[in-house]
């Protein structure tokens, strides 16, 4: 398994917190993906992060915020959470193979907001 | 735009049997790459298996192989002598050639190992 690490795995929070869900990786890969997944359903991109000082909105709309201050840090942040946000949130980060990047996974902060 | 098909959202396999995942995709380019991802229960999502499509040769990895079918568009997983860790939720995902940042999954297949 890829050395990329999602904390924290779980998180029940009440509606209005703010929330960081931290993501780092020690591969020193530049590029860095958010997705949303929820249960028993196919992974949507959110952000991305080509390298430092460097970040994408996704395909999906998200209100999630991300930065990217250091290559191996890559946390994501809802400033006001809502129940609409429960989901799983998969961070990833990518080696180049062959022409093109490989995607490695996180364990996933599965969120509940009540 | 680019869709990944997996038609079969639940199967099952005997142990020690071989089972076969399928996966379809809609694409118009000629360069592109897919991806066997394979995400057990409560734990993290692991890359099972890569092919490039420019190459004709299917993709091994031990007891994980590919049959890809490019004018088919098609690319099923095929997994031998099944074993109880096997078991997940197996999905199917494709990205165009260089400079694509979009990875497109399919919406899965769980997969069951009986004993």
């Amino acid at each position: 398994e890829a050395d990329i690490y999602q904390t924290p795995r779980y998180l029940v929070i009440g509606t209005g917190k703010k929330i960081t869900l931290e993501c780092s990786q020690t591969m020193g890969h530049d590029k860095m993906y958010w997705y949303q997944q929820d249960p028993g359903m196919e992974l949507h991109l959110i952000h991305y992060s080509y390298g430092v000082n460097s970040t994408e909105k996704g395909d999906l709309s998200s209100e999630s915020t991300v930065s990217r201050i250091r290559t191996e840090h890559f946390p994501l942040t809802l400033e006001s959470a809502r129940p609409s946000h429960t989901s799983q949130y998969l961070c990833a980060s990518s080696e180049f193979w062959r022409g093109q990047e490989t995607q490695y996974f996180g364990p996933g902060t599965r969120l509940l907001v009540l | 735009a680019q869709t990944v098909t997996q038609s079969q959202p639940e199967m099952s396999v005997q142990e020690a049997e071989t089972v076969t995942l399928s996966c379809t995709y809609d694409t118009s380019e000629s360069d592109y790459y897919l991806f066997w991802y394979k995400q057990p229960p409560s734990r993290q999502m692991i890359l099972v298996i890569r092919q490039e499509a420019y190459k004709q040769q299917n993709a091994t990895e031990n007891r994980f192989s590919v049959n890809f079918q490019k004018a088919a568009k098609s690319f099923s997983l095929k997994i031998s002598d099944s074993q109880l860790g096997d078991a997940a939720m197996y999905f199917c995902a494709y990205i165009s050639g260089a400079g694509s940042y979009q990875l497109t999954f399919g919406k899965g297949t769980k997969l069951s190992v009986i004993p």
